[in-house]
């Protein structure tokens, strides 16, 4: 099976632009997650879709935004990029459905850097 | 407010001995727990997890133990070997969904050393 795929592996943009991630999870996984990891913060989650629905939403301001196709692939964009903004960029698939203990399968991830 | 917390961000442990990496969390709400992996260049590896009603969980070399009453998670790896060098986080969820999906330590770096 294959695993969880992220595009670009790399980004480089300039403050102000926007930027939009993707992602395709694990054939079979209808739930997506959204993780930035730097180094001051950690691992902080972003979001969570499921069957095209955003489910879950962390504590990130409203730049920072989402969408889920029918076929599960997930795109994340952010507006109005910011130095702080520079990180790693993880996607996670898992096949959890409601209620249910479940492990996520993350991506290599995105290195976005803000210049 | 950090609510999982890896107080040691690096630890040195010779191969064939035991390492030992501790976890600590506030949030009483937290009833799944979980253990990942992370090497250079790559997203983070599943290892192991346990849900607050068990205090143990073992697979293979892994083990991981959960002490509900000090809110601390520790895991186990038996014997230690060269591939195990890597950053491992401990992360910790709300069965339900909860708001904020998997909720990360700031993860520790284990060096095994031969």
């Amino acid at each position: 099976k294959a695993g969880v795929t992220q595009t670009p592996r790399y980004l480089i943009k300039t403050r102000g632009q926007q930027v939009t991630l993707s992602c395709s999870p694990i054939s079979g996984h209808r739930s997506v997650s959204w993780y930035q990891q730097t180094p001051g913060q950690g691992l902080q989650f972003l979001f969570e879709y499921f069957s095209e629905t955003q489910r879950n939403k962390g504590n990130f301001p409203g730049r920072f935004s989402g969408r889920q196709f029918s076929n599960s692939r997930s795109e994340m964009n952010v507006s109005t990029l910011e130095l702080g903004d520079s990180a790693l960029y993880l996607c996670a698939s898992s096949n959890r459905t409601s209620g249910l203990y479940y492990e996520q399968y993350f991506g290599p991830g995105t290195r976005l850097t803000v210049t | 407010d950090q609510q999982v917390k890896q107080n040691s961000p690096s630890l040195s442990v010779q191969e064939g001995r035991i390492s030992i990496l501790n976890c600590d969390y506030t949030n009483s709400m937290f009833d799944y727990f979980l253990w990942y992996k992370k090497y250079p260049a790559e997203g983070p590896t599943f290892l192991i997890s346990i849900s607050s009603i068990k205090d143990k969980n073992e697979d293979g070399r892994f083990t991981v133990f959960l002490n509900k009453s000090a809110k601390h998670l520790s895991l186990h790896i038996v014997p230690s070997q060269p591939g195990d060098s890597a950053v491992y986080f401990c992360a910790a969820s709300v069965l339900g969904g909860g708001a904020d999906g998997l909720t990360f330590g700031k993860g520790t770096h284990l060096i095994i050393q031969p």
